[in-house]
């Protein structure tokens, strides 16, 4: 079985500055993915990044880059000048080859600060 | 090109009344899903199909829960009859084939609220 552990309910940063999401996981899988998506109020979620395990490099996309330790079943996000947009609940979650099932981590509710 | 589309955005019903929501995936998409979100929570999946074919069901309570993709495109999710703790947001998603493919990716509807009272 799959889980996914986020541990900070809840976060707030200051318009500009850096932070950074943290995401545990458990699989017994070789092969798998893992994701951060971000869920505005608006409900709608949307893919911010993906990682494939068996890659070592660690995915950036523009402002948003992750930090991938797989031995430490690791998979934490972090936001480089944070913009009011940012403001969003945002999951971590993790993608078995074996299943095709997502799992979902509980969330960290992010507010950026004006 | 439209999103995933789903209705309607909000209900609100008493328990045991029935209630249905609807999905229409991106064009092309052979494989849905229905998710269904309690507050505070991420989404869980409760069904998956490849075109048609409910290929994961393992999660819907066959009980009162009911869904169907006729002609592989849209498809409709039915509870009869509502209890209080099916109280949650129930997200659609679809994508253009299987997720460990790689290339795919999910793309989620904005959800439909449900509260039963």
């Amino acid at each position: 079985a799959q889980t996914v552990t986020q541990s900070q309910p809840e976060m707030s940063v200051q318009e500009a500055e850096t932070v950074t999401l943290s995401c545990t996981y458990d699989t017994s899988e070789s092969n798998y993915y893992l994701f951060w998506y971000k869920q505005p109020p608006s409900r709608q979620m949307i893919l911010v990044i993906r990682q494939e395990a068996y890659k070592q490099q660690n995915a950036t996309e523009n402002r948003f880059s992750v930090n991938f330790q797989k031995a430490a079943k690791s998979f934490s996000l972090k936001i480089s000048d944070s913009q009011l947009g940012d403001t969003a609940m945002y999951f971590c979650a993790s993608l078995n080859f074996g299943n095709e099932k997502l799992t979902f981590g509980t969330g960290t509710r992010l507010t950026i600060i004006p | 090109e439209a999103g995933v589309v789903q209705s309607p955005r909000y209900k609100i019903i008493e328990k045991k009344q029935p209630v249905a929501f609807w999905c229409n995936p991106i064009s092309g998409h052979n494989t849905l899903y229905w998710y269904r979100q309690n507050l505070g929570q991420g989404p869980e999946l409760l069904i998956r199909y490849e075109n048609e074919e409910a290929v994961d069901d393992s999660q819907l309570p066959k009980d009162r829960f009911s869904a169907e993709r006729l002609k592989g495109v849209d498809s409709t999710l039915k509870i009869q009859p509502a209890e209080l703790g099916d109280s949650a947001v129930y997200l659609c998603a679809s994508s253009s084939g299987q997720l460990v493919a790689g290339a795919n990716v999910l793309t989620f509807g904005a959800g439909s609220r449900l509260t039963v009272l």
